[in-house]
């Protein structure tokens, strides 16, 4: 089973700032099948990015993901008041498909 | 619009079973996979299995097997998870999620299950 590890757990940060969120995996995660998800109290993740780094229909340009193997980065450029939430990393390239702890984004 | 609409909230005893739907509308049912993912309460996501909504060919993780049934209902464009022998730690919200070729687009609202004696 693949392991993701996300760091920070917490992250504060102020509106306008740029965020950097990690996802380490265990092993490589084939063909980047790596996914990012946003997640606020009360609600269902929301597909922010799939295959490592292609934008979700709907998410803002501001989310940028990148990385291969087994580093993987989620990136946001300019934090919107409604960007502060839980951040979750998956990877669906080898079963069982596993999810990151998550990281929590909160306003500074 | 694509819509995954789930059964209410559901409280068991252990050692009992729990059936939970995901009701979908706004695409063809048939053409895609349909995921079950667990989130206990400040645990991780968890996927438990998939089926294929067209043939009905299911894959669940090793952790559920034996315990977790996944099946569909074409004619009422509806995907089931049942889990059985319940226990205090499957308390979660359970989610259904549509998988568009390897793109988890769309999630179901959640049904929470509790079970508690």
């Amino acid at each position: 089973e693949i392991v993701l590890t996300q760091s920070p757990g917490t992250l504060s940060l102020s509106p306008g700032e740029r965020a950097t969120l990690s996802c380490r995996a265990s092993q490589s995660v084939s063909s980047s099948y790596l996914a990012w998800y946003q997640q606020k109290p009360g609600q269902a993740p929301r597909l922010l990015i799939y295959g490592a780094s292609s934008r979700a229909t709907g998410s803002p340009d501001r989310f940028s993901g990148s990385g291969s193997g087994t580093d993987f980065t989620l990136t946001i450029s300019r934090l919107e008041p409604e960007d502060f939430a839980v951040y979750y990393c998956q990877q669906y390239g080898s079963s069982p498909y596993t999810f990151g702890q998550g990281t929590k984004l909160e306003i500074k | 619009q694509v819509q995954l609409v789930q059964s209410g909230a559901e409280v068991k005893t252990p050692g009992a079973s729990v059936k939970v739907s995901c009701k979908a509308s706004g695409y063809t049912f048939t053409t895609y996979i349909m995921h079950w993912v667990r989130q206990a309460p400040g645990q991780r996501l968890e996927w438990m299995g998939w089926i294929n909504a067209g043939n009905g060919n299911t894959k669940s993780s090793q952790k559920f097997q034996g315990r977790v049934t996944i099946t569909r209902d074409t004619s009422a464009n509806t995907a089931y998870m049942e889990l059985s022998s319940l226990r205090s730690e499957d308390t979660a919200v359970y989610y259904c999620v549509r998988d568009a070729s390897r793109i988890y687009d769309y999630w179901g609202q959640g049904t929470l299950v509790t079970v508690s004696s």
